[in-house]
């Protein structure tokens, strides 16, 4: 069955390190995938949008990349601030009528 | 940048009233608002999809006559939660984009907690 993994443990790093998120998905060949920030109590908020046709996408301190013949994308963040702490949510697109398959997300915790 | 509003943010209602949440695109034309259910630790679940001038598209599992909606013009789309019942306290978001595979712009949810 179609599956998206996130990393499943609540990720801790120093103020000013590279952060990196992983999204893997099994039984898929999606056209792009997507990554959104959510924050406790709102919805998610757009960061990125990676093709399959593009490796790596960049965004100020943010960067995604997409390898389909690991079916994985990293996304990264630069520099890391104690803002940049919330929960990460990387999704595919399904093929059809526009849905979107979520992953668990990822919380990101950035200590001062 | 695009802007979807949803009202209410929370609500508290008692087991066996239906309570109604709004989401409107403020600067943009929707034709297709989805509508999600999150619970605590989980991921969001597509529950609908609402199609403007059209009945909308329900997930397999979400009750159609439990969860009515309705997407009445190109900036407002509307869920109804039916005579509610506690397991039906849950996180609810909308979200539209601009276009086929842009990305979702979502509201900022509304807590339902019925008791």
């Amino acid at each position: 069955s179609q599956k998206i993994e996130q990393n499943s443990e609540a990720l801790n790093i120093q103020e000013g390190k590279t952060a990196t998120l992983t999204c893997n998905y099994t039984n898929y060949s999606p056209a792009y995938l997507q990554w959104y920030r959510q924050d406790p109590g709102r919805g998610p908020v757009f960061l990125l949008l990676i093709r399959e046709n593009e490796k790596e996408k960049r965004k100020e301190r943010l960067k995604v990349t997409f390898d389909t013949t690991l079916k994985q994308s990293l996304f990264h963040i630069t520099a890391s601030q104690p803002a940049d702490s919330a929960t990460y949510l990387c999704a595919l697109d399904a093929g059809n009528n526009r849905k979107l398959i979520w992953g668990l997300g990822t919380s990101l915790a950035v200590n001062p | 940048g695009a802007v979807v509003s949803q009202h209410p943010s929370w609500v508290i209602c008692k087991s066996g009233t239906s309570v109604k949440i709004e989401c409107r695109s403020l600067d943009f034309q929707a034709t297709t608002m989805f509508w999600y259910r999150q619970f605590p630790k989980q991921s969001l679940m597509l529950m609908a999809t609402s199609n403007e001038g059209s009945k909308a598209t329900y997930e397999q599992g979400v009750e159609k006559d439990k969860f009515l909606i309705n997407h009445a013009s190109l900036t407002l789309s509307t869920l109804t939660v039916t005579s509610a019942h506690p397991e039906d306290s849950s996180f609810y978001i909308c979200s539209a984009s601009e276009g086929a595979r842009s990305p979702l712009h979502f509201g900022n949810g509304t807590r339902l907690t019925v008791t």
